[in-house]
């Protein structure tokens, strides 16, 4: 069973922060990291699909970064507007299966 | 274009009844994935689909099965249904190459009475 976490599981934050989180994968046989946000009652939505160790991508104000060889990506708003507010959840695809492995998630709340 | 289409969005079922859920992909995807979440779980992996072939199963007992058509539509049917099987049920389709995401179909929220 590969263990994909998500850090923290939710946060608050106000209208104009930054901020940024966490997803952990197994380090070994690594294939690609997808990035997906989930506002409430509509469905997840691609934000990226990252597959090579040291990428950067960027989306208008959210970018993420990954490291394929410790085992992590961090996901980053620039300015959140309440709008962000969703659950962002990676998913870790192994190079040797071809199903994707999510995390819990990270809630994010952005406070008017 | 059409995004992935899920029917029906809400479902009622008793105990010991079967079901079958439905997921029209985009056109053009041949991959369709099924994922069930629970209350407090992430998207559990449950079986995917290529070229009418199940290429990849989760770790579900075998109530749980699926199939797609040659138009790569997928249905997945859930027999002896029980109360833990209320779930949301999403279905995700891609090219079917690992470098592509994945588009998400809006669900079928499944309740077991």
């Amino acid at each position: 069973i590969l263990n994909v976490e998500q850090s923290p599981q939710s946060l608050h934050v106000q209208e104009g922060d930054s901020t940024n989180f966490t997803c952990s994968f197994p380090s070994s046989n690594f294939y690609a990291l997808h990035w997906y946000r989930w506002e409430t009652a509509k469905s997840p939505e691609a934000l990226f699909v990252m597959t090579l160790n040291g990428d950067e991508k960027k989306k208008g104000r959210i970018s993420a970064t990954l490291n394929t060889k410790e085992g992590y990506s961090y996901l980053y708003i620039k300015g959140s507007q309440p709008e962000d507010s969703a659950t962002y959840l990676c998913a870790f695809l192994p190079g040797s299966a071809r199903q994707l492995t999510f995390g819990s998630g990270t809630q994010l709340t952005v406070l008017p | 274009k059409a995004g992935v289409t899920q029917t029906p969005r809400y479902l009622i079922k008793t105990r010991g009844q079967q079901v079958t859920l439905s997921c029209s992909p985009i056109s053009g995807h041949r991959s369709v994935s099924w994922y069930q979440q629970t209350p407090g779980q992430g998207l559990q992996f449950l079986f995917e689909y290529f070229s009418e072939t199940q290429r990849n199963k989760g770790n579900f007992p075998g109530r749980f099965s699926g199939r797609q058509f040659s138009n790569s539509r997928s249905e997945m049917n859930v027999s002896t249904l029980e109360l833990g099987d209320s779930a949301l049920y999403l279905c995700a389709s891609s090219r079917g190459r690992l470098g592509y995401g994945y588009t998400f179909g809006s669900g079928t929220r499944l309740t077991v009475v």
